[in-house]
């Protein structure tokens, strides 16, 4: 079945270093992909996202490249801050059929001053 | 402006009882979603609605129940309560595949 793998967190880092959160999924045909985040005590909120191979989606210093060759789609943010805190989900959706979200497991990332 | 709204924020009941938690959404959105997220599970989805008196089994949908009788709203009703359905309740609406999801702020519900 469809899926997405995220690297395990918990990740920490200081602030201003540079961020790589991988996520790879596994799908037939040409799902759109997603990055959601999620800040302490509230619901998830969509960051980017990206509906094609190469696409590129950006949001608030954060980006993701769909790679169709390596099924893949890591974020980045070249410099974080402490307020970059909280639980990123890489998720999916299929282009055809039911039109149901499928989420990584998260990762808890904590930035320290 | 439009939004999405759960209630209520935080809810603890007894086993054995019922419990409707609600979930309405001012989008207009066709698609409305239940999941629900737990430590090392990350979110699993319940019920799924593509529209009025339309509703779908998730992955983990026993012990769950919905009802679609209008576009805005789809209440998910726990029949019988579980401490095995402690967790926290996210309700979602789409307008399509593509645009992705908008979630609610979720409800933290404790079975004791």
């Amino acid at each position: 079945g469809d899926s997405v793998t995220q690297m395990e967190g918990p990740v920490t880092l200081s602030e201003e270093a540079f961020l790589t959160i991988n996520c790879t999924y596994t799908a037939t045909g040409y799902p759109s992909l997603f990055w959601y985040v999620q800040y302490p005590g509230e619901g998830l909120q969509l960051l980017l996202k990206a509906t094609k191979a190469d696409d590129k989606g950006s949001n608030k210093g954060f980006e993701a490249t769909y790679r169709k060759e390596t099924t893949s789609f890591h974020l980045e943010k070249g410099s974080v801050q402490v307020s970059d805190s909280a639980v990123y989900f890489c998720a999916l959706i299929k282009s055809q059929g039911a039109q149901k979200l499928v989420f990584g497991q998260g990762t808890r990332l904590t930035i320290n001053p | 402006d439009a939004e999405i709204t759960q209630s209520p924020r935080h809810k603890i009941t007894e086993t054995g009882r019922q419990v409707t938690l609600a979930c309405h959404q001012t989008w207009n959105h066709n698609n409305m979603f239940w999941y629900r997220q737990d430590l090392g599970h990350g979110l699993r989805l319940i019920h799924y609605s593509y529209g009025v008196h339309d509703t779908n089994k998730g992955e983990v949908s026993d012990g769950y129940s919905v009802s679609r009788s209008n576009t805005e709203d789809l209440p998910l009703t726990l029949e019988s309560a579980a401490s095995s359905q402690t967790s926290v309740y996210f309700c979602a609406s789409s307008e399509s595949r593509v645009r992705g999801y908008t979630f609610g702020s979720g409800t933290r519900l404790t079975v004791v």
